[in-house]
C-alpha cells in the first residue's frame, strides 16, 4: 500500500531531551516536507526537501533540523525541545517538488508534548 | 504573502442536506488547490486536487470548483452523511518548493 508513515505517533518528553521523529514513504517520491499544526494557526511548513541531500527552510524552521540521506526517509530532529514545540506534526511527500502540479500525500501525524 | 481563509469555521447540518464549504486565498498566482479531510486524531486525506487551469473536479458526492481570478474555491458535498463529519481543509500551492498554504479548516458535523 502506498503510504507515508511516521513514528512515533505519540510522544511525551521533557525540555531539552533530544528526539527524532521519523518519516518514510514508499512511493519513490522526490519531495518531502514537514508541517506542524496548531489550533488557530493551521498547518505551517517547517522544512522541505526537493531530493536526496537537498533541504531548505520553510516558514517556521527555528528549533528543528532535518536530513535527507535516502530518498524514502526524512527525519525531523529536535535537538533541544521546548514547550512551544508541543504540536501535531505531519510529514508529506509528492512525486516531484520541481513540478508544482503534484498531489501531496500526508502521514498520520505525530502528537508531541514537551513538558 | 499568501493567506487562506475558510468560512464557516464550523457547520452542523442534518443528514441528507447538500452543503457548500468556502475557501478564499489572497494571491491568485497558484499552481493548484487541494482539499483535504482530517478526522480527529488522524492524518490528512486528500479529497480533490484542482490545477490552476481547471474550473472543477468531481469525486463521488464531492465537487470542488476553482475561480482563480477571484481567489475562491468551494467544496460541494451532496446528500451529506454522518460519516462526512470531519474537518475539511483547503490548501493552495504557490511559489516554489511545493509549499502548501493551508486554511484553518471548517469543522463539519452531520447529524442523524
Amino acid at each position: 500500500e502506498a503510504q507515508v508513515t511516521q513514528n512515533p505517533r505519540y510522544l511525551i518528553t521533557v525540555t531539552g531531551k533530544k528526539l527524532t521523529v521519523t518519516c518514510s514513504q514508499n512511493m519513490n517520491h522526490e519531495y518531502m516536507s514537514w508541517y506542524r499544526q496548531d489550533p488557530g494557526l493551521g498547518l505551517r511548513q517547517i522544512y522541505y526537501s526537493m531530493n536526496v541531500e537537498v533541504t531548505d527552510k520553510g516558514d517556521v524552521p527555528e528549533g528543528y533540523k532535518v536530513s535527507r540521506k535516502e530518498k524514502r526517509n526524512f527525519p525531523l530532529i529536535l535537538e533541544s525541545p521546548s514547550p512551544n514545540q508541543t504540536s501535531l506534526y505531519f510529514c508529506a511527500s509528492s512525486f516531484s517538488g520541481g513540478t508544482p502540479y503534484n498531489e501531496q500525500f500526508f502521514g498520520p501525524g505525530t502528537r508531541l508534548t514537551v513538558l | 504573502k499568501q493567506e487562506v481563509t475558510q468560512i464557516p469555521a464550523a457547520l452542523s447540518v442534518p443528514e441528507g442536506e447538500n452543503l457548500v464549504l468556502n475557501c478564499s486565498f489572497t494571491d491568485s498566482a497558484i499552481y493548484n488547490l487541494q482539499w483535504f479531510r482530517q478526522d480527529p486524531g488522524k492524518g490528512l486525506t486528500s479529497l480533490l486536487l484542482i490545477q490552476s487551469s481547471q474550473r472543477e473536479q468531481t469525486s463521488g458526492r464531492l465537487n470542488a470548483s476553482l475561480d482563480k481570478s477571484s481567489g475562491r474555491s468551494t467544496l460541494y458535498i451532496a446528500a451529506s452523511q454522518p460519516g462526512d463529519s470531519a474537518t475539511y481543509l483547503c490548501a493552495v500551492h504557490t511559489g516554489t518548493a511545493s509549499k502548501l498554504t493551508f486554511g484553518t479548516g471548517t469543522r463539519l458535523q452531520v447529524t442523524l
